[in-house]
């Protein structure tokens, strides 16, 4: 166990919807980090907040957004779903804003149909 | 930009067999070089790192070295288990002006068969 949640487990919805993943990192970290692995782009960096702030950006779709709250948990929140939207979506933490080693979470598997 | 190439997969193994997944980089600048696991239905798991050059990481068994000269960081284990049986990821994590910048490989599964 990593100490990293995330919520829900699972998530099924359509097309044109839109939906919010839950992440609390690990006591103590302030970064947060969010990735997408899906079977035809591999593990794709999101985006990274760090005390609130966000702190780095990778291949985040504009129709996806995230933001940190005060008592540090995240959510990534994606809107006007695509069948190709359908992956694992990863929450990973970290102490510092630039640190080397990040704690995962379990995954939240969206699947839109 | 920064990427990460790993060998195709599934590699299946005997148990007690050798492994190497192979991984080589390309980065601007001095990148650190890690290697992840994914166990079936979790999240990635930190396995080993290396932060300069030549730096041998190693942890449950596993090991690789930092080789800047062939731009690479090998994966390699003497003996698998059957337990060893998961998605390794070779990643590497450039930091630069008090950013960072991540770049996963595809990930190698690995299959031990008893």
């Amino acid at each position: 166990d990593s100490g990293v949640t995330q919520t829900p487990k699972h998530l099924i919805t359509a097309t044109g919807q839109r939906v919010t993943l839950r992440c609390s990192p690990r006591s103590g970290d302030l970064s947060v980090y969010w990735y997408q692995q899906s079977l035809d782009q591999g593990l794709q960096f999101l985006i990274q907040y760090y005390n609130g702030e966000e702190r780095a950006k990778g291949n985040i779709l504009e129709r996806f957004s995230a933001q940190q709250f005060p008592d540090l948990h995240s959510e990534l929140n994606l809107s006007s779903l695509e069948l190709g939207d359908s992956a694992l979506y990863f929450c990973a933490s970290s102490a510092g804003p630039v640190s080397y080693e990040q704690y995962f979470g379990p995954g939240t598997r969206l699947t839109v149909t | 930009g920064n990427s990460v190439t790993q060998m195709e997969g599934p590699v299946t193994l005997s148990e007690e067999a050798f492994l190497t997944i192979n991984c080589t980089y390309t980065a601007t600048g001095y990148p650190s070089l890690f290697w992840y696991v994914q166990y079936p239905g979790e999240g990635l798991q930190l396995l080993l790192k290396a932060t300069k050059a030549d730096d041998k990481g190693s942890n449950k068994g596993f090991e690789a070295t930092y080789r800047k000269e062939t731009t690479s960081f090998h994966l390699e284990k003497g003996s698998v288990q059957v337990s060893d049986s998961a998605v390794y990821f070779c990643a590497l994590i450039l930091a630069s002006g008090g950013y960072q910048k991540v770049t996963f490989g595809t990930g190698t599964k690995l299959q031990v068969i008893p």
